[in-house]
C-alpha cells in the first residue's frame, strides 16, 4: 500500500527564517504534488514534480523531487505572515492521489 | 474560467438521515474525483470517474456511500443513511491532464 508521511505535521516559524517540510513516500509514482491550502478553502496546487531531481520555485518556495529517495521537500525561504497555512503533498497513484497529513504553517510577525 | 464547485458548503444532519453532496467539474474535464477528510486524519480518496463511468472505487467505505455522474458532468455523492464517522470535508476534484483542481468542498455534520 503506497503511503505519504509529511514531517513536521506543525511548524511555528517567525517571519524571515528558513525552513523545510518533508515528504516521504513508500513506493514508486511518476508524480508529486505540492498543494495549498488556507482554512476552509480549497486545496490551491503549488507544484507538480514529474522527474527525478526535478525543482521548481514559486516566490518563497522552491520544491524538489529526489524519486530515488523517495522524498520530496519544500523549502521556505525568509518566510511571511501570508504563507501561513496547511501545506500537503499528494503522490499520484493510477491517477488517485495519496496524501500526506499535511503540515500547518504558522508565520508570526 | 469557473473552478470546481461543490453544494452545499456545509450540512448539519442527524444519524440515520440521507444526505446528498454535489460536484460540478471544470466544464470538459472528463475526470472526476471524490475525496474525504476526516478531523484530524489525511484526505483519502474515495472515488474516480471518466467520464459517467466509475474507473475506481476502491476508496469508497461501504455501501451506505453512492456516486453517480449521470451524462458525465456534475457528480452527486449520496450518503444514506448518515453515520457518526461520516463527518469530515468531502471534496471533489476534477482534471483533464496531470493536475487536479479542487473545489473548496463539503463540511458534513452527523449528529
Amino acid at each position: 500500500e503506497l503511503k505519504v508521511e509529511q514531517n513536521p505535521l506543525f511548524l511555528s516559524m517567525q517571519e524571515g527564517k528558513n525552513y523545510t517540510i518533508y515528504c516521504n513516500y513508500s513506493t514508486t509514482s511518476d508524480r508529486l504534488y505540492w498543494y495549498r491550502q488556507d482554512p476552509g478553502k480549497s486545496l490551491e496546487s503549488l507544484f507538480v514534480l514529474l522527474s527525478n531531481g526535478a525543482v521548481k520555485q514559486e516566490g518563497r518556495l522552491m520544491a524538489s523531487l529526489d524519486t530515488k529517495a523517495r522524498l520530496s521537500t519544500l523549502h521556505i525561504t525568509a518566510a511571511v505572515h501570508d504563507l501561513s497555512a496547511t501545506y500537503f503533498c499528494a503522490v499520484s497513484n493510477t491517477g488517485k492521489l495519496i496524501f500526506g497529513q499535511g503540515t500547518t504553517l504558522q508565520v508570526k510577525p | 474560467e469557473a473552478g470546481v464547485t461543490q453544494f452545499p458548503s456545509h450540512s448539519v444532519i442527524e444519524k440515520g438521515q440521507t444526505v446528498t453532496l454535489r460536484c460540478d467539474p471544470i466544464s470538459g474535464h472528463d475526470n472526476l474525483y471524490w475525496y474525504r477528510r476526516v478531523m484530524g486524519k489525511e484526505i483519502k480518496f474515495l472515488l474516480h470517474f471518466v467520464k459517467e463511468s466509475k474507473q475506481d472505487e476502491s476508496g469508497m467505505p461501504n455501501n451506505r456511500f453512492l456516486a453517480e455522474r449521470t451524462g458525465g458532468t456534475y457528480s452527486t455523492l449520496k450518503v444514506q443513511p448518515a453515520e457518526l464517522e461520516d463527518s469530515g470535508v468531502y471534496f471533489c476534484a476534477s482534471s483533464i491532464g496531470l493536475e487536479q483542481f479542487f473545489g473548496p468542498g463539503t463540511r458534513l455534520t452527523v449528529l
